[in-house]
């Protein structure tokens, strides 16, 4: 069974704070995915990694994929309230069949 | 809005009545899932379709549940006689197979059981 785990489960920081989050697993994965989700809504899809080593920057988040694509993160830059919510990773194995890790639940508080 | 469409967005039902649920996903995507969320968790699997075929189903997914995908567009995903325990979130989502690898969500359907 393939798992994701991250870290950490829960993040306060203030505003202006940098922030790493992880998306572990031992499984390999040919993409991942990361999704914020607000509360009573859906997923919205920030970033695919797909090649080992591979980095993507979308404003202030940084998003890496681990050299043996197994693990990814995710770091914000001067955090701000507007990043609060809960960010997913999701692994797909090349069925096209995704895992969602645990899920980091981060506050960026004013 | 070409997104991934759910209704209802909320649903509140008894406990023991059969509710159904649906999914209408990007037009040109041939694949399609259900997902299930509890609070203060990650999204868990429960069945995908390519085009109109079922290829695969979570253990998650008891005899109660059953989804279709008749003609390879629109899903429903039927709960007959609902437990408590089946409240939750349930999010569709769907992706293009031979495109890129991402799956778009639908903004879910809160189901409560009371």
């Amino acid at each position: 069974t393939q798992l994701l785990e991250q870290s950490p489960q829960f993040l306060s920081i203030q505003e202006g704070e940098n922030l790493t989050v992880y998306c572990n697993s031992s499984s390999v994965f040919s993409s991942l995915q990361w999704y914020r989700q607000e509360p009573g809504e859906g997923p919205v899809l920030l970033v695919t990694v797909v090649t080992g080593g591979e980095v993507k920057k979308l404003k202030r988040l940084t998003f890496q994929f681990g050299d043996a694509r197994k693990d990814s993160s995710l770091h914000i830059t001067a955090a701000q309230p507007g990043d609060t919510g809960l960010y997913l990773c999701a692994g797909d194995s090349g069925t096209y069949k995704y895992i969602f890790g645990t899920g980091t639940r981060l506050k960026v508080l004013a | 809005d070409t997104g991934v469409s759910q209704n209802p967005r909320h649903k509140i039902t008894k406990r023991g009545q059969n509710v159904t649920f649906r999914c209408d996903p990007i037009s040109e995507h041939n694949r399609l899932y259900w997902y299930r969320q509890t609070l203060g968790q990650g999204p868990e699997f429960l069945t995908y379709f390519q085009n109109e075929a079922q290829l695969e189903k979570s253990r998650l997914l008891s005899d109660r549940f059953s989804a279709e995908r008749p003609k390879g567009s629109f899903s429903t995903l039927e709960i007959q006689r609902t437990e408590q325990g089946d409240s939750a979130m349930y999010l569709c989502a769907s992706s293009l197979v031979g495109g890129s690898t991402e799956a778009f969500f639908g903004q879910g359907t809160r189901l409560t059981v009371v």
